[in-house]
């Protein structure tokens, strides 16, 4: 069973407009949860890094927020632009263990005109 | 992406043949992994190393090994490739151990990798 679940698996969103996408997961204990965008034929690169005491956080337009009770984060899209087209990974790390992330499946986003 | 390079981009090779996929990187850093993606699943750790001739198995090792004869260098080996060893693989390298708050992962563009 996959520790990390991420909602929706795709979306289609209209250039300018908002978007959140969903993760929930059940690593414990928690460490801290980031979120990626890959983007096609690309390798994924970093948004954000959260641990425990952060609720909140953002780079430019994305912010994710992290409910560290509830296991659930989010990463919000705000004034989406077609460079925004790409799958974003949410990624949990649990407080012990010797390197092993757990890895979403991706939130698949196009962005049209 | 700066700092790692992955070697070739994309390879076509026949069932049965070793193949060796290279992670060069320019960072220093002390941890590096290899990954695969493929359709409907979340990227799957095959092996990584925590300093020169140290490594160790991910989930996914069967069928590959590793070497890391040099700081820089990264080596996946599959032994003999089979049809369901086709994927995109990616070198990631990181400062310190994925469950640190501090650290995250830089990923190579990755390799497409098809055998037939």
């Amino acid at each position: 069973k996959n520790q990390v679940e991420q909602s929706p698996q795709s979306l289609i969103i209209l250039e300018g407009k908002n978007c959140t996408l969903q993760c929930n997961y059940t690593v414990s204990p928690f460490s801290n949860l980031r979120w990626y965008k890959q983007d096609t034929g690309r390798g994924p690169v970093s948004l954000t890094i959260m641990t425990f005491s952060e609720n909140t956080k953002s780079n430019g337009r994305y912010t994710a927020t992290l409910d560290a009770d509830t296991k659930q984060s989010s990463l919000h899209i705000t004034a989406s632009q077609l460079s925004d087209s790409a799958s974003y990974i949410c990624v949990v790390s649990a407080w012990y263990g010797n390197n092993r992330l757990a890895f979403g499946k991706g939130n698949q986003v196009v962005v049209i005109p | 992406d700066a700092g790692i390079t992955q070697s070739p981009r994309h390879k076509v090779t026949e069932t049965g043949t070793p193949v060796t996929l290279r992670c060069h990187q320019t960072e220093n850093h002390r941890y590096m992994y290899w990954y695969r993606q493929d359709p409907g699943h979340g990227l799957r750790l095959i092996h990584y190393s925590y300093g020169v001739k140290d490594t160790d198995k991910g989930e996914v090792s069967d069928g590959y090994s590793v070497s890391r004869s040099k700081t820089e260098d990264f080596l996946l080996t599959l032994e003999s490739a089979t049809s369901s060893q086709t994927s995109v693989y990616f070198c990631a390298i990181s400062e310190s151990k994925g469950n640190h708050k501090g650290y995250g992962y830089t990923f190579g563009s990755g390799t497409r990798l098809t055998v037939v």
